[in-house]
């Protein structure tokens, strides 16, 4: 899998979009962006994934750069429970995830 | 409708002796895994099931590790003799097989703590 690089931690608002990047110089043509998230003592939550489109879903939008090395993952409304850890994940198809340390997000009131 | 499960939520065992976790996928999932997160770590793939063929087991640390899922649905994950690297959060995740993009639906996990 493709190395990923996210900021540690990112604070946000509630009420206001949380744009969250990923570094992914090294994807290649077969490899797709993955999002989860992981709220403490949960399990890991899918989010959304994408190839070269952008993507949007009821949960957020993901923005991928033409090139394919990097991309952003937005939360349009940030709540107080979007409160997470978020990893980004690049990768071919298959089953087998495995998260790095993720991007800590705390939206504050 | 209900999403994972996993039994106990938390497990605390003294070194040595034997565990077993249960998983409880989502209903008309045919595909299953087990992960693992220690502390401060990313997840680490364990196993993998799919319907009715050979179990992907090449995440398992150790011998000490197995797992079995019966009848395409309940799954146990089994420690023997637990050692204190053991201790972490041990996640199940489900998903159909068929999707393309594998999205998997993870339970709440159980802790699991090696005294």
């Amino acid at each position: 899998d493709a190395k990923t690089t996210q900021p540690t931690s990112m604070d946000c608002a509630e009420g206001r979009a949380a744009n969250l990047p990923c570094n992914h110089s090294t994807i290649s043509g077969n490899e797709y962006v993955y999002w989860y998230r992981q709220i403490h003592s949960q399990g890991p939550q899918y989010i959304i994934h994408g190839l070269k489109n952008n993507e949007t879903n009821e949960m957020a939008s993901l923005i991928i750069t033409e090139d394919r090395k990097s991309s952003t993952l937005i939360l349009p409304h940030a709540t107080l429970r979007d409160t997470a850890v978020y990893y980004c994940i690049v990768r071919a198809m298959g089953y087998k995830l495995s998260f790095g340390a993720g991007t800590t997000v705390t939206v504050r009131a | 409708g209900a999403g994972v499960s996993q039994s106990p939520s938390n497990k605390v065992t003294e070194k040595g002796k034997d565990v077993e976790l249960r998983c409880d996928p989502i209903s008309g999932h045919t595909a299953l895994y087990w992960y693992r997160q220690s502390l401060g770590q990313g997840l680490e793939f364990l196993i993998y099931f799919q319907g009715n063929s050979a179990p992907d087991k090449s995440g398992l640390p150790s011998d000490r590790f197995s797992a079995e899922r019966t009848g395409g649905s309940v799954s146990t994950l089994t420690i023997q003799r637990t050692q204190q690297e053991d201790s972490a959060v041990y996640l199940c995740a489900s998903s159909f097989r068929d999707r393309g993009y594998n999205e998997q639906f993870f339970g709440p996990g159980t802790r699991l703590t090696v005294l």
